[in-house]
């Protein structure tokens, strides 16, 4: 059984720039959810991708968009890079009804 | 929304110790989850425990669903227990959104 996988590891962007950050769920898992960890604080809920639908949306601007493709790895986009963007980037999926999350590892992005 | 605290914020212990952490929450929850995050920034899934209490190895939850707490307890802390602990609990409903407390940053010293 795999786990989730999250890449880049580590990005450093220039603000104004676009990121797309990638991740591969958990065999069996149909959900895949991103969280933004902020240092010294708890995930922050961005959104949530079940059958390649966006499915509930924390309260982060429209230039955050994602996809799920048919074998449920997803990726993150981020348009318009802020400063404020520097965080830790992560990825869980999870199976609909199931018992509880599996995060990948995250990418930590840098904004300069 | 629904507001999730833990406490305390910060803990060190020699190794050997004994700990709890708390995490206490604002509404009704049909889940709560216990996450491990290392040095290296991985999430470990510890507990998904809605209520009652689940045991493995040293580690120990206790979810009070009526009076809105939950308890993770720590025995015979070892080194690799470092790291912050989180505890999630759905945004809303049976959501698998998950709104996390602040953490707690354990450093067990050798």
């Amino acid at each position: 059984e795999t786990g989730v996988t999250q890449s880049p590891t580590h990005l450093i962007k220039t603000r104004g720039q676009q990121v797309t950050l990638r991740c591969s769920s958990q065999s069996g898992h149909n959900t895949v959810s991103w969280y933004q960890q902020a240092l010294g604080q708890g995930p922050q809920f961005i959104f949530q991708y079940y059958r390649e639908e966006e499915n509930g949306r924390g309260n982060f601007p429209p230039r955050f968009s994602g996809l799920q493709f048919p074998n449920y790895s997803s990726e993150l986009n981020v348009n318009a890079l802020e400063l404020d963007d520097s965080a830790l980037y992560l990825c869980a999926s999870s199976l609909v009804g199931g018992s509880g999350y599996t995060f990948g590892s995250g990418t930590r992005l840098t904004v300069v | 929304g629904i507001q999730v605290e833990q406490s305390p914020p910060d803990l060190i212990l020699q190794e050997g110790a004994n700990s709890t952490l708390r995490c206490n929450f604002s509404d009704s929850v049909n889940n709560l989850q216990w996450f491990h995050q290392n040095p290296w920034g991985q999430l470990i899934n510890l507990f998904y425990i809605p209520s009652g209490t689940k045991q493995n190895g040293r580690l120990s939850a206790t979810t009070v669903a009526t009076e809105r707490y939950s308890l993770l307890y720590i025995s015979s802390s070892q080194t690799t227990d470092s790291g912050v602990y989180f505890c999630a609990v759905p945004i809303q409903g049976g959501s698998e959104k998950l709104v996390f407390g602040k953490g707690m940053k354990l450093t067990v010293n050798p």
